[in-house]
């Protein structure tokens, strides 16, 4: 299986919004409503930040958003913080009940 | 609060064999699927593997099956992820995750397990 492509950096200021992009197959993002997003600051490990396309863990401050189109999925911050710089992975659920993540997309704060 | 408490680094040589731990709490533990990631460091996420503890029904990324074994004892609420004839390239930091059934999500992760592995 094949990870799910992610841009490799986005970039925003201080209360911006950005936007990250997921983009799979029929077989895993397009075929389930399946998809979640992780953060992860350095050496530490993931955290969900959103899981089933579109909701948000107890915990997760709700300037994060989950959607899907198709085959891609995406997550918007919006009014960016310091404290979300950061890589995030995309993952989804996948046929043979198997999981996949995406490549990564680092997150930096300007 | 769930926890996932993962046993300690390790250092190996090319071709040994390993068992990593991961103990969990605060939960039924038969009740939710329980897998392992894996981080090359500096890369990205890569999906190893998971055991269904109530039935032990187990599934497998397709490009690491056959090198990694996944098992589980019900009696102790721990996890295993087993690996055989070590590479180079196996060194990396393991993370053992919960799966919940909403969005088939990794809702809580282990602190990890550096592997190192030396030719």
């Amino acid at each position: 299986q094949s990870a799910l492509t992610q841009p490799r950096s986005v970039s925003g200021s201080l209360g911006q919004s950005v936007t990250i992009s997921c983009t799979g197959s029929s077989s895993d993002v397009g075929g389930y409503d399946f998809v979640s997003w992780y953060q992860q600051h350095p050496d530490r490990a993931p955290r969900l930040m959103i899981f089933a396309v579109t909701k948000r863990p107890s915990g997760v401050p709700d300037r994060f958003s989950g959607s899907k189109s198709g085959n891609t999925a995406s997550l918007t911050i919006s009014g960016l913080q310091a404290e979300d710089a950061a890589d995030y992975y995309c993952g989804s659920f996948a046929t043979s009940h198997s999981y996949v993540f995406g490549t990564g997309t680092k997150v930096t704060v300007l | 609060e769930v926890q996932l408490v993962q046993s300690g680094a390790e250092v190996k040589k090319a071709g040994e064999s390993l068992k990593i731990s991961c103990k969990a709490s605060e939960y039924i533990f038969t009740n939710y699927w329980i897998g392992w990631v894996r981080q090359v460091p500096g890369k990205g996420l890569e999906w190893l593997g998971m055991i269904h503890p109530g039935d032990s029904d187990t599934r497998y990324n397709p490009s690491v099956e056959g090198q990694v074994t996944v098992s589980a004892d019900k009696s102790v609420s721990t996890a295993y992820l087993q690996l055989v004839s070590l590479k180079a390239s196996d060194t990396a930091r393991y993370y053992c995750v919960r799966r919940v059934e909403v969005g088939a999500a990794f809702d809580s992760w282990g602190q990890g397990a550096l592997v190192t592995v030396s030719s």
